[in-house]
C-alpha cells in the first residue's frame, strides 16, 4: 500500500502570500492519478487538481500542481481569503486499496 | 449538473446495522466506478470501499472487511453501503464519490450507546 505523507501539517500565512504544500509517496505514483482536494469545515472535499497538474473545472489559475514519481506539490500563488482550508492529496491509480489519502495540510490565516 | 446525494445515516448502537444510499444524477452512473469514503470527526479522509461500474469487482478497506457490503443498482442510479456490526470507531461522515471528480455532501453515522 502506498503511503502519502503531507507536509507541513499546518501552514500559517497571510492573504496575498504564496503557499507551497508537499505530498510525498512511499513509492512511485503514476502522475496520471494524483489529485489534490480542498476541504472547508462542514463541506465535502472539492477537487482542485487531477493528473498531478490539471486544474479541475472552475478552479482558479492561482492553484497549480506539479511533481512526479514520489514528490508532488500544490502551489497557491497568492492566497485569497477563501483559500484558507485543509488540503489533501490522493493517489487513485492503483487498484484499491490504492485509493489512499495524505493526512492533510491546514492552511490557516497568520 | 452532477449530483450525488447520500442518505441513511443516523445514530445507532454498537453492534447495530445501517444501510446508506447514494442517489446519482446528471451523469451516466452505470459507466462509473464508485467508492465510499469516510471522515471521522476532526480527522482525515479514509477510503472505505470500491465497486466497479458493473458491480463485478469490489474491494474493502481492512478496517471494514467482513462487516460492510457495497452494492449498486444501475437501473436506479443508486449506490449502497450495508454496514453491520458497527463500532464506535465507524463514527464518521460517509461520502459516496466517483473519484476523483464527483463527491456527495455526506451523511453522518454515529455509533454510540
Amino acid at each position: 500500500e502506498i503511503v502519502l505523507t503531507q507536509s507541513p501539517g499546518t501552514l500559517s500565512l497571510s492573504p496575498g502570500e504564496r503557499a507551497t504544500l508537499s505530498c510525498r509517496a512511499s513509492q512511485s505514483v503514476s502522475s496520471s492519478y494524483l489529485a489534490w482536494y480542498q476541504q472547508k469545515p462542514g463541506q465535502a472535499p472539492r477537487l482542485l487538481i487531477y493528473g498531478a497538474s490539471s486544474r479541475a473545472t472552475g478552479i482558479p489559475d492561482r492553484f497549480s500542481g506539479s511533481g512526479s514519481g514520489t514528490d508532488f506539490t500544490l502551489t497557491i500563488s497568492r492566497l485569497e481569503p477563501e483559500d484558507f482550508a485543509v488540503y489533501y492529496c490522493q493517489q487513485y491509480g492503483s487498484s484499491p486499496p490504492g485509493l489512499t489519502f495524505g493526512g492533510g495540510t491546514k492552511v490557516e490565516i497568520k | 449538473e452532477v449530483q450525488l446525494v447520500e442518505s441513511g445515516g443516523g445514530l445507532v448502537q454498537p453492534g447495530g446495522s445501517l444501510r446508506l444510499s447514494c442517489a446519482a444524477s446528471g451523469f451516466t452512473f452505470s459507466s462509473y466506478e464508485m467508492n465510499w469514503v469516510r471522515q471521522a470527526p476532526g480527522k482525515g479522509l479514509e477510503w472505505v470501499s470500491y465497486i466497479s461500474s458493473s458491480g463485478s469487482t469490489i474491494y474493502y478497506a481492512d478496517s471494514v472487511k467482513g462487516r460492510f457490503t457495497i452494492s449498486r443498482d444501475n437501473a436506479k442510479n443508486s449506490l449502497y453501503l450495508q454496514m453491520n456490526s458497527l463500532r464506535a470507531e465507524d463514527t464518521a461522515v460517509y461520502y459516496c464519490a466517483s473519484i476523483p471528480t464527483h463527491w456527495g455532501q455526506g451523511t453522518l453515522v454515529t455509533v454510540s450507546s
